[in-house]
């Protein structure tokens, strides 16, 4: 399939620990992007990487990229009960973005 | 910011009814979609628009239609509802450029 796919399916932390989910995929990327989806709302973007970077900063969140391993990971430091969601990393088509179940992060205060 | 916005956040609808849901962007995108939600099965692209009056079908357009007639609104239509259309419809829209999406805040649609 041409998803993304998110590993672990789920995840759970206390409060103030770095938090860790990676993402496979499976065809040549122009970029990869990262969204997060909390209970029951609807999906909000939260970084993009490019195929010629390898790492990316947001605030807490810590993207890498590894094209020769089509894969990435999603660090989030210093966790909150607030970053308790879904995280995606949706593949990019023709057309669309092709999502997987991504991984459920659960941060337990 | 951007906003998108789904017309309502639950509906419940009886067999066979006839459903719309609406989504409206404010950011002037070219490039609006439906998708819906379903666990395990994660997020499935039923209809995109990159233009008004412009449709493609997604992944699963079977039992939809949708209509674009304002670059700002992108309604799907639920032709005669049926219980396995039970589930969560999330509208997004982008720019031409198409990597990156902006969600509205869902439908959760039971059909009865």
């Amino acid at each position: 399939s041409q998803q993304g796919e998110e590993d672990p399916q789920a995840l759970s932390i206390q409060e103030g620990e770095n938090a860790t989910m990676n993402c496979s995929y499976k065809t040549s990327i122009n970029n990869l992007q990262w969204y997060r989806q909390n209970s029951g709302r609807g999906l909000v973007h939260l970084i993009l990487i490019r195929s010629n970077e390898r790492e990316k900063h947001s605030g807490r969140l810590r993207v890498t990229l590894d094209t020769s391993k089509k894969s990435s990971s999603l660090l989030i430091t210093a966790s909150r009960a607030a970053d308790t969601a879904s995280y995606f990393c949706p593949q990019t088509g023709a057309n669309n973005l092709f999502f997987g179940t991504g991984t459920r992060l659960t941060v337990i205060p | 910011d951007v906003k998108v916005t789904q017309s309502s956040r639950y509906l419940v609808k009886r067999t066979g009814e006839k459903v719309f849901l609406e989504c409206v962007q404010d950011m002037d995108h070219e490039n609006m979609f439906w998708y819906r939600q379903d666990p395990g099965l994660g997020l499935r692209l039923i209809y995109f628009s990159y233009d008004v009056k412009m449709k493609e079908k997604g992944d699963i357009p079977e039992g939809y239609s949708v209509s674009r007639e304002k670059k700002e609104r992108f309604s799907l239509i639920l032709e005669s509802a049926s219980t396995n259309q039970t589930s969560m419809y999330l509208c997004a829209s982008s720019q031409r450029d198409r990597e990156t999406q902006y969600f509205g805040p869902g439908t959760r649609l039971l059909v009865l």
